[in-house]
């Protein structure tokens, strides 16, 4: 039973560079999330897919983030001209679509920590 | 962003005492989760809580879903090393189609042998 995976679980950057990241969540999961996190927060919510339709994005994600799910498999998530406040751990999570409310428990991957210099 | 009150903030206990967490709102949720977070490392779920009142055991973990909806508590019993990490917890409204998770800010957890 594979979880979530993300790669790479680290990335090291310069200002004013793109980035990408992926996400391969649960197979069975349609539900796909992005999260940011950072040092002593918890997980701040960026965008959802159900599917390949993104459905919601957080005032969080500016105009220089951008992420898909072309296939309703796995995701990327795109910061175009990163800047040094970027750097943060950025989570992936999945989950399946339960119309009742229940078993919508979110599994998390390991995280893709960026740094941007 | 909004965010859960979660209490205490750090706990430094001895190997073998019982811990315990909370967490409140103001607001109403459906569904309460508790991860464990280990650094470098994305959070992992440990108890789902969906009905108000519902008691649930992980082992030694147990947590409830209190009965006004807006708070829940985590106890862990007889802690051990291992049990070292950052417990979170978050809230899910049904409302809507989002499930997005609403996240207390966490409670660090050490363990001394």
């Amino acid at each position: 039973d594979t979880g979530v995976s993300q790669d790479p679980r680290h990335k090291i950057t310069k200002r004013g560079q793109n980035v990408t990241f992926r996400c391969d969540p649960i197979s069975e999961h349609n539900r796909l999330y992005w999260y940011r996190q950072t040092l002593g927060q918890g997980p701040e919510f960026l965008t959802y897919f159900q599917n390949e339709a993104q459905l919601e994005k957080s005032r969080l994600l500016s105009d220089r983030f951008s992420a898909e799910r072309p296939k309703g498999s796995f995701s990327t998530l795109e910061i175009q001209r990163t800047e040094q406040g970027d750097s943060a751990m950025y989570l992936c999570a999945s989950s399946r679509n339960i119309a009742s409310g229940f078993y919508n428990e979110q599994f998390f991957g390991p995280g893709t920590r960026l740094t941007v210099l | 962003g909004q965010q859960l009150n979660q209490s205490p903030q750090s706990m430094f206990i001895q190997e073998g005492e019982d811990v315990s967490m909370n967490c409140t709102s103001s607001s109403i949720f459906n569904t309460w989760l508790w991860y464990k977070q280990e650094p470098g490392e994305g959070p992992v779920l440990l108890i789902a809580l969906y009905k108000a009142g519902e008691l649930t055991s992980n082992g030694r973990l147990t947590a409830q879903f209190g009965i006004t909806r807006k708070d829940s508590f985590l106890n862990i019993s007889a802690s051990i090393p291992s049990d070292v990490g950052i417990y979170f917890c978050a809230g899910q409204r049904n409302a809507g189609n989002n499930r997005k998770l609403i996240w207390g800010l966490g409670t660090s957890l050490a363990v001394n042998p």
